[in-house]
């Protein structure tokens, strides 16, 4: 099995709304990723988990707040987001960190910030 | 910060025919990937080319490190290879940095 799996497809919300996203794996992969991609752009990472722990954070606002309860989940918080936010956002996992193990995409959240 | 930079920018194919897609990066890479698209957002790794060439099916890849480039080879296309095909690099270490992308359309 090489899937991962990202709720919801689609979501849309105000800017004072708080939901989550979650993205899931069973591959027993020990990395995961967070990547936000804007229309007609390539992806760009935001979070990487290794371990079930936070390893890198690319400088994003502290409205998006990610946590991985355990190897297999990874959630992404967000809160007061702003209508720039709105994005494709995609979850990855790989064995470990480190780009030379191939990572495996979900198919994505669209976001819409209202 | 490293340029990776794809071309071309876009591709309209007829279906069955032949295309390169390629792949410039700035910088030295420890490894190079590519990636298919689908018109629903999903990315699918094609494949890990560090160096060297390979293929699957239809698709072959070749990269040239000491010149730093890529080329993606489509042969006899179809309408599924239709999306956005990236290259990616590591750059900097343990992270990828995608490439600007190339948009494919196989028509019938």
């Amino acid at each position: 099995d090489t899937e991962v799996t990202q709720t919801p497809k689609h979501l849309v919300m105000g800017m004072t709304n708080k939901k989550s996203l979650k993205c899931e794996q069973h591959m027993g992969h020990r990395a995961m990723y967070w990547y936000k991609q804007k229309a007609k752009k390539p992806p760009e990472l935001m979070f990487v988990y290794s371990y079930e722990k936070l390893s890198i954070n690319e400088s994003v606002p502290s409205r998006f707040s990610p946590e991985c309860p355990n190897s297999s989940l990874l959630n992404l918080h967000l809160h007061a987001l702003q209508p720039e936010d709105s994005a494709l956002y995609l979850c990855a996992s790989s064995q470990t960190m480190g780009a030379t193990d191939t990572q495996y995409f979900g198919p994505g959240t669209r976001l819409t910030v209202l | 910060g490293i340029q990776v930079e794809q071309s071309p920018p876009d591709l309209i194919l007829q279906e069955g025919a032949n295309s390169t897609l390629r792949c410039n990066f700035s910088d030295s890479v420890n490894n190079l990937q590519w990636f298919h698209q689908n018109p629903w957002g999903q990315l699918i790794n094609l494949f890990y080319i560090p160096s060297g060439t390979k293929q699957n099916g239809r698709l072959s890849a070749t990269t040239v490190a000491t010149e730093r480039y890529s080329l993606l080879y489509i042969s006899s296309s179809q309408t599924t290879d239709s999306g956005v095909y990236f290259c990616a690099v590591e750059w900097p270490a343990s992270k990828l940095t995608f490439g600007t992308g190339t948009r494919l359309q196989v028509t019938l």
